[in-house]
């Protein structure tokens, strides 16, 4: 069975530090994968996109970047963290071709 | 751009009760998807709407999706605590790979 894993599951970082986020799955090959940020109770906002190795869609300009260094890793990255990046921080996957996604337990960072 | 809302944002009622949520859009779909989340995790299909006018129903939860295919509602029959949580809608387009999801209703039920 596939499984869809993000870490770390919290974190505190200081304004103007960098950022790593981590998403892996396990049991499916060459799936799509993305990066949603959801403000508290609210809706997702897709931020990437990727459908291979070195693909990437970003969909809102901002000061986070992703990269997908092996077909089932995922990483959501920034140089410098702003106030305005806390939130929850999911990731999902689905099979091409298919539009169910599979969502990770998210991430919820807070940016002090 | 499309448009898209959910309505109403926030509903609290007693277990018991029956709920309506709704989400309508400006444009056609090929089909939409319907997501629960509850705090903390993230979200899981319910559903999937293909055909304009179709209804399906997961036990207590009944899904419609409009004949024009620009909106949807989700209505839970004698709603229950395990009903508790963030309603997602996702209209889907023809082409692409990715999903617009709506700003969600987040639902409260009360025992």
């Amino acid at each position: 069975s596939q499984t869809i894993h993000q870490w770390p599951a919290t974190l505190v970082q200081p304004v103007g530090s960098p950022l790593s986020l981590e998403c892996t799955v396990e049991g499916t090959s060459n799936p799509n994968l993305y990066w949603y940020r959801q403000a508290a109770g609210r809706g997702l906002q897709l931020l990437f996109y990727s459908v291979g190795i070195g693909q990437i869609s970003s969909e809102v300009p901002q000061n986070l970047s992703a990269s997908r260094p092996q077909d089932r890793q995922f990483i959501l990255s920034s140089k410098k963290l702003l106030l305005s990046d806390s939130g929850f921080y999911l990731c999902a996957w689905s099979t091409g071709g298919s539009y169910e996604q599979y969502f990770g337990p998210g991430t919820r960072l807070t940016v002090t | 751009t499309q448009l898209l809302e959910q309505s109403p944002q926030f509903l609290s009622i007693q277990e018991g009760e029956n709920l309506t949520v709704y989400c309508n859009s400006s444009s056609v779909f090929s089909s939409l998807q319907w997501y629960r989340q509850e705090p903390g995790e993230g979200p899981v299909l319910l559903v999937t709407v293909v055909t304009g006018g179709e209804v399906k129903k997961l036990k207590r939860l009944t899904f419609q999706f409009g004949d024009a295919r620009k909106d949807s509602s989700l209505h839970i029959t004698a709603a229950q605590p395990g009903d508790t949580g963030l309603y997602l809608c996702a209209p889907i387009k023809a082409a692409g790979n990715k999903l617009t999801f709506g700003g969600g209703t987040r639902v409260l039920v009360k025992p």
